[in-house]
């Protein structure tokens, strides 16, 4: 079965350190996949995606992902986490389900970054 | 501001009732999607439009309809409605149907079914 699997809840990280959230998916084909972001009480924001070309995707708010098509994975980084990056942070992917393509999403990975 | 806009906000209602929740997509976007974000299911997709024609559809039930207008603006419509349809309901546009484009969300209309 088609799937995308965000394997933490929740990820707490120390402002200044890296951060990495975690993803990984199975479809068949080649992937598209996304990473966007929620802040409380509003909607989801597009982060970067990837398509094709370059492993390494650089998006927004210095955002960057990796796509390893061997580990099946597309994690999120940041080389040094700010307080306001704190969010819910989603993974999604495309995917054949229902008879047609479409965007399944993983649960959500709360990010919490401390001062 | 993703200049998408869903009306209403805020929705409370009794089970067994309908409610028609409102987007209009960003200027220029022709394509349309719904989804549905409950606790117990996650981010779910529901249905998706392309200048006024169906699209896709997802694990959309069948109390659950939509349609997209000539002006793009599109309503999902929710009738018999049942505890458990009580969520987040969001939509999103993008440019065009294809699924490499980002997608840019509402605000979202949240439901609670009373």
């Amino acid at each position: 079965a088609q799937s995308v699997a965000q394997p933490e809840d929740q990820v707490n990280v120390a402002e200044g350190n890296p951060l990495t959230v975690k993803c990984t998916y199975s479809v068949s084909g080649n992937p598209y996949l996304f990473w966007y972001v929620q802040y409380p009480n509003r909607g989801l924001q597009f982060l970067l995606k990837y398509i094709t070309g370059d492993n390494l995707v650089k998006g927004s708010y210095g955002f960057e992902a990796e796509f390893n098509k061997s580990q099946t994975s597309f994690h999120l980084k940041k080389p040094s986490a700010l307080v306001s990056d704190s969010a819910l942070y989603f993974c999604a992917v495309r995917a054949f389900r229902d008879s047609n393509y479409q965007l399944i999403w993983g649960a959500g990975t709360k990010l919490i970054i401390k001062p | 501001d993703s200049g998408v806009t869903q009306t209403p906000k805020h929705l409370i209602t009794a089970t067994g009732q309908r409610v028609t929740l409102r987007c209009s997509p960003r200027s220029g976007d022709l394509s349309v999607y719904w989804y549905q974000q409950s606790l117990d299911q996650g981010l779910q997709f529901l249905i998706q439009y392309y200048n006024g024609e169906e699209r896709a559809k997802g694990n959309i039930l069948e109390r659950f309809s939509a349609q997209q207008f000539p002006d793009l603006h599109s309503e999902l419509n929710l009738s018999s409605l049942e505890l458990g349809d009580s969520a987040l309901y969001f939509c999103a546009s993008s440019v065009t149907p294809s699924l490499s484009y980002e997608q840019y969300f509402g605000p979202g209309t949240r439901l609670t079914v009373t």
